[in-house]
């Protein structure tokens, strides 16, 4: 089946700093989403990216399908950017499965 | 207003017990879903339901079965609860299978001990 490998797995930044996050997958997918997990548990979903860039205020993302990677980039990092940080990709082989990647884990130092 | 709701919370009960979660989205949508988070936050999906029918169904036990009675509500009923089913499980729904924007409930984390 596919793989969904998002790296790095750990990530320790202070306030204010700058990271890219990112995501392989080893297949060709119809769609890719990330969500943010927050301390408090709740996913909510950021971007659904299947190629190209976008952005929503400190965040953007970009798809790169023909390359089978997208990335996350979250400039001027703030406390309450902490948490988990997943990308999942939809598989043209199912119309309602999606597969998550393992996450990476932000945390935000004041 | 909540856009995907769970109930309970928090479910904390015996091993070899029934319980069931219940969901319900008011965004209009069609389809459905059940996730499971384990203790490593990997996320995997259970089942997936297309207004009220059964799309998905991830080599889940079948102590586990979820129930549509229409395509606004999607409830995961266990038997026989074991301490691996220990976990937190979301439901999501989104509008039309996996290639619209998902969005998830709070999770409920289920203990069983």
């Amino acid at each position: 089946g596919i793989q969904v490998e998002q790296s790095p797995p750990d990530l320790i930044l202070q306030e204010g700093a700058n990271s890219t996050l990112r995501c392989n997958f080893s297949d060709s997918v119809n769609n890719l989403q990330w969500f943010h997990q927050n301390p408090w548990g709740q996913l909510i979903n950021l971007f659904y990216i299947p190629s190209g860039t976008k952005q929503n205020g400190r965040l953007s993302a970009t798809t790169v399908a023909t390359e089978r990677y997208s990335l996350l980039y979250i400039s001027s990092s703030q406390t309450t950017d902490s948490g988990v940080y997943f990308c999942a990709v939809g598989l043209y082989s199912s119309a309602s499965k999606i597969i998550f990647g393992s996450g990476t884990r932000l945390s935000i130092r004041p | 207003d909540t856009a995907v709701s769970q109930t309970p919370k928090y479910l904390v009960t015996q091993m070899g017990n029934d319980k069931s979660i219940k969901c319900e989205q008011n965004l209009g949508h069609d389809t459905m879903y059940w996730y499971k988070q384990d203790s490593k936050k990997f996320l995997k999906i259970m089942f997936s339901y297309n207004n009220k029918e059964l799309i998905i169904n991830e080599t889940v036990p079948n102590r586990f079965s979820p129930k549509s009675p229409d395509k606004a509500h999607l409830n995961l009923h266990i038997n026989s609860l074991e301490l691996g089913d220990s976990a937190v499980y979301f439901c999501a729904s989104s509008r039309s299978g996996s290639t619209d924007t998902q969005y998830f409930g709070p999770g409920t984390r289920l203990t069983v001990l």
